[in-house]
């Protein structure tokens, strides 16, 4: 089966740096993607990786390693909006080739004053 | 603002209604999804479209019954629903099927309720 493992929860302080983790187990890989959701609102991209490596956006970085089907978003300068829920999701082509994403059951990241 | 637009974004029905959710997409986007989203669960595909041919059943029970007349618009029609049911349905859209980051644009969702 095709499965996806982040932690459910993080809490942290304003300020400071978080990272959630992915591990993934899926057929045709072709990118991890990382989504952002706040309590009643749509999900939003934050980020994609394709290859090995880390990409950079403002204080959210995004992290993929093929080779160990893993990868992780780092949140620094936490700020109280960015408390939310984070997924985690994988580009995998089904026989039909439909484009499909797979989803991390995600992580709530609480961040504190 | 996303883009997409789904209504209604509360719905509270019992098992023998029937109801419509809709979705539309002012992007352009020719690829259109519907996904279910429960509790502590990860966000669950249930429907593919791409030119308004469906592509993909994630094998959905027959009581939830989609319709693509044309690429902006997706309804999902519901009958005969069970209280497990209940979930917040998110529609979402990307330009194609193939190609880029994949990227999904996602509408806040219509949150059912299945008394």
């Amino acid at each position: 089966g095709q499965s996806l493992e982040q932690p459910s929860e993080v809490t942290a302080v304003e300020g400071a740096i978080v990272q959630i983790n992915c591990t993934y187990q899926t057929s045709g890989f072709y990118g991890l993607s990382w989504y952002q959701q706040h309590d009643g609102g749509a999900p939003t991209f934050l980020s994609y990786n394709a290859l090995d490596g880390l990409e950079e956006t403002g204080r959210f970085s995004s992290f993929l390693s093929r080779s160990d089907s893993y990868g992780y978003l780092l949140l620094q300068e936490l700020q109280m909006k960015d408390s939310a829920s984070y997924f985690c999701a994988v580009r995998s082509y089904g026989s039909s080739n439909t484009g499909k994403l797979i989803f991390g059951q995600g992580t709530t990241l609480q961040v504190k004053p | 603002e996303t883009g997409v637009t789904q209504t209604p974004r509360h719905l509270v029905m019992g098992m023998t209604n029937k109801k419509s959710l809709k979705c539309e997409q002012h992007l352009g986007h020719n690829a259109m999804y519907w996904y279910k989203q429960s509790a502590k669960k990860p966000l669950e595909l249930m429907f593919v479209y791409n030119f308004k041919e469906q592509t993909e059943n994630n094998s959905v029970p027959s009581r939830f019954s989609p319709e693509c007349p044309n690429s902006s618009h997706l309804f999902l029609h519901l009958h005969t629903l069970q209280p497990e049911d209940s979930a917040l349905y998110l529609c979402a859209s990307r330009p194609g099927l193939a190609g880029g980051t994949g990227e999904l644009f996602f509408g806040e969702g219509s949150r059912l309720t299945v008394l």
